[in-house]
């Protein structure tokens, strides 16, 4: 499968417990993005990189939220001491170099966080 | 500021009946617009894209849409139903594709299709 692969798929944890999300965009695109999903609602924007830089934070991307791409590949999205609040699907995409970019994203199937 | 409303939160149709679903925009930019869908369990997939060429776009699984400017309008419809067609259906939004396009997608709340037998 060549996609954007998501992991873990669930997770559930305690409030007040750090969780980690990882995302593997498809090989060729640079540019990779992080989208929040909650119950009912349509996806907001948090963060995106294009290549290891991250161009661009939401103001819905607290303190406790932290994004990393290191070798402009797969990246993390980290949440600190999260809350009951946090819980949604993350939902991670990647698309075409800017000189290639068609207007496409190409999203993973997402992970759901549930804090209890 | 770019903004997106999709008038229904939920529409319901019966199989081989006409879809239409409803998005209107709101843009400061030339926008680009995109209809993706979202099936249980999987990613969102793009349906149809629409960036400045012709009005009337077509898109996959015999979806089609309109841009009319006039009415900041973005319908999305398809003559058929089929029972495969039921899913989640966002109407999104960015500014046009160029050198300052950075992706960023502005999706609307979302309608849920319903396509009874």
């Amino acid at each position: 499968d060549t996609g954007v692969s998501q992991n873990p798929r669930h997770k559930i944890t305690k409030r007040g417990q750090n969780v980690t999300f990882r995302c593997d965009p498809i090989s060729e695109h640079n540019r990779l993005y992080w989208y929040r999903q909650t119950l009912g609602q349509g996806p907001e924007f948090l963060t995106y990189f294009q290549n290891e830089a991250q161009l661009e934070k939401s103001r819905l991307l607290s303190d406790r939220f932290s994004a990393e791409r290191p070798k402009g590949s797969f990246s993390t999205l980290e949440i600190q001491r999260t809350e009951q609040g946090d819980s949604a699907m993350y939902l991670c995409a990647s698309s075409e170099p800017k000189e290639r970019y068609t207007g496409e994203l190409f999203f993973g199937e997402g992970s759901r966080l549930t804090v209890l | 500021a770019q903004s997106v409303t999709q008038l229904d939160s939920h529409v319901s149709v019966s199989e081989g009946t006409p879809v239409l679903l409803r998005c209107n925009y709101s843009s400061s930019y030339s926008p680009s617009l995109f209809w993706y869908v979202q099936h249980p369990n999987k990613g969102l997939q793009l349906l149809l894209k629409y960036t400045s060429a012709a009005t009337l776009v077509k898109g996959i699984n015999g979806f089609e849409a309109e841009f009319k400017k006039s009415e900041t309008s973005f319908h999305l419809t398809k003559p058929s139903a089929h029972m495969s067609d039921a899913a989640e259906y966002f109407c999104v939004v960015s500014r046009s594709h160029g050198s300052s396009n950075t992706g960023k997608l502005i999706f609307g709340q979302g309608t849920t299709l319903q396509v009874k037998p």
